[in-house]
C-alpha cells in the first residue's frame, strides 16, 4: 500500500544549489503532477505529465524542470535554488479518462533554501 | 475560468459542534468537485466526491452536495470530535484543451476544541 512516495521529507539548501524531489508511485497511474504550498496560496501547479515522455508547464515552472522516463517516477529538479523557492513540495497521480478520477498525495517534501 | 472559492479560516469549534466550511466554484463544462483534508505534517487526502449535480459526497461523517444552481459544493458535519482537526481544501476537475486540471481553494483551517 506504498501508494506515492516522496524523497526527502526534509531538505535545507544553500541558494544557487540544485537539487531533486524524487516521487514515485506504484498505481500504473498515468497522470502525475507537481504542487507547491504555501501559506495563504493553497496548491499551485507546477509542472504535470500524462504519460511517460510527456511533461508539461502548470501554474507557476519558472526555476523547476520535469522528465518522465517511467510510468512510476516523476522528478522535479531545482536548477539553482532560491529563496522563494522555500515551500512544501507535493506530488501527486491519478489515472485519467475522465474528469472524476481523484488525486492521490504523497507526505511533501519540506524545502528550506537559506 | 476555472476557480474554487472557499470561506476563510481559522474556525474555531468546541467538540460536537456542527460544522460548515463554504466552498463555491466557476467552472467551464461539467465539473466533478471534491473535498480533500490535510492533517499537520501530512499530504492531501480524499474525503469525499461528487461527480454530477445533485450528487452528494459522504464519508466519515462528513457531506457535500453538488449544488450546480448555486455552484456550490458545502462542507458539513452535524458533530466534529477533537481528531477533525485539520485543514481542508475544496477543489474541482474540469475538463481542458490538455486533459483534466485540477483546481483547489485555499483550504480552511479548523480546529475542534475538547
Amino acid at each position: 500500500n506504498a501508494g506515492v512516495t516522496q524523497t526527502p521529507k526534509f531538505q535545507v539548501l544553500k541558494t544557487g544549489q540544485s537539487m531533486t524531489l524524487q516521487c514515485a508511485q506504484d498505481m500504473n497511474h498515468e497522470y502525475m503532477s507537481w504542487y507547491r504550498q504555501d501559506p495563504g496560496m493553497g496548491l499551485r501547479l507546477i509542472h504535470y505529465s500524462v504519460g511517460a515522455g510527456i511533461t508539461d508547464q502548470g501554474e507557476v515552472p519558472n526555476g523547476y524542470n520535469v522528465s518522465r522516463s517511467t510510468t512510476e517516477d516523476f522528478p522535479l529538479r531545482l536548477l539553482s535554488a532560491a529563496p522563494s523557492q522555500t515551500s512544501v513540495y507535493f506530488c501527486a497521480s491519478r489515472l485519467t479518462g475522465g474528469n472524476n478520477q481523484p488525486q492521490h498525495f504523497g507526505d511533501g517534501t519540506r524545502l528550506s533554501i537559506l | 475560468g476555472n476557480s474554487v472559492t472557499q470561506m476563510e479560516g481559522p474556525v474555531t469549534l468546541s467538540e460536537e459542534a456542527f460544522l460548515t466550511i463554504n466552498c463555491t466554484y466557476t467552472a467551464t463544462g461539467y465539473p466533478s468537485l471534491f473535498w480533500y483534508v490535510q492533517y499537520p505534517g501530512e499530504g492531501l487526502q480524499l474525503l469525499l466526491k461528487a461527480t454530477k449535480a445533485d450528487d452528494k459526497g459522504s464519508n466519515k461523517g462528513f457531506e457535500a452536495t453538488y449544488r450546480k444552481e448555486t455552484t456550490s459544493f458545502h462542507l458539513e458535519k452535524g458533530s466534529v470530535q477533537v481528531s477533525d482537526s485539520a485543514v481542508y481544501f475544496c477543489a474541482l476537475s474540469s475538463p481542458t484543451n490538455t486533459g483534466n486540471q485540477f483546481y483547489f481553494g485555499t483550504g480552511t483551517s479548523l480546529t475542534v476544541i475538547p
